[in-house]
């Protein structure tokens, strides 16, 4: 099993502020996901990314992927209230198998 | 398209009675997996299937746990008998085989009294 530890667990924030999530492991992937997960409904993909050192944009979210490809970095500038919710990460391993390795999930509150 | 349909959304059942979970996956993908989520322990990988076929079975909890994909448009995973510990959110998803992109159901919430 390849384990991903994602940080912090819970975080509550204002609305307008600036938060990151991290997602790290000690073993290499091939690529990684983002995934966000609403309440009563299953996670969505966000982003993928694929290179080491690569950085995605998506609005007011910034991906990073790890030089080393083992962690994962997502930046939220201005957090708003439509944010909160579970953000996931999930790494692709290097073999042919076609499963992803979920992290254990940071829980974002944004409070209005 | 309908995107990953799962039913039923909501099971409440006995321990020791047989539960079936179903889904359909999004018509065209090839690749479904089968997760179990909880607080506890996150979003755990039970079973996925490529082309109608089980590749890796390695998280199902244990023999009470069974999955089937008859054919590239329905999957089931029956737990029986089922305990309370296995009260959990069972989630399908399915993808292509490249580019491994999941799209999850609703999700199936499972309670074992």
């Amino acid at each position: 099993t390849q384990l991903l530890e994602q940080s912090p667990q819970f975080l509550s924030i204002q609305e307008g502020e600036n938060l990151t999530v991290y997602c790290n492991s000690s073993s290499v992937f091939s690529s990684l996901q983002w995934y966000r997960q609403e309440p009563g409904e299953g996670p969505v993909l966000l982003v993928t990314v694929v290179t080491g050192g690569e950085v995605k944009k998506l609005k007011r979210l910034t991906f990073q992927f790890g030089d080393a490809r083992k962690d994962s970095s997502l930046h939220i500038t201005a957090a708003q209230p439509g944010d909160t919710g579970l953000y996931l990460c999930a790494g692709k391993g290097q073999t042919g198998a076609n499963n992803l390795f979920f992290g254990t999930g940071t829980r974002l509150t944004v409070i209005p | 398209d309908a995107g990953v349909i799962q039913s039923p959304r909501h099971e409440v059942t006995e321990m020791g009675q047989e539960v079936t979970l179903r889904c359909k996956p999004i018509s065209g993908h090839n690749s479904l997996f089968w997760y179990r989520q909880t607080m506890m322990r996150g979003l755990e990988l039970l079973i996925y299937f490529n082309n109608n076929v089980p590749i890796d079975d390695s998280g199902m909890p244990e023999d009470r746990f069974s999955a089937k994909m008859p054919n590239a448009s329905f999957s089931t995973l029956k737990i029986q008998p089922s305990e309370p510990r296995d009260s959990a959110v069972y989630f399908c998803a399915s993808s292509f085989w490249q580019p491994n992109i999941q799209y999850f159901g609703a999700g199936t919430r499972l309670s074992v009294l």
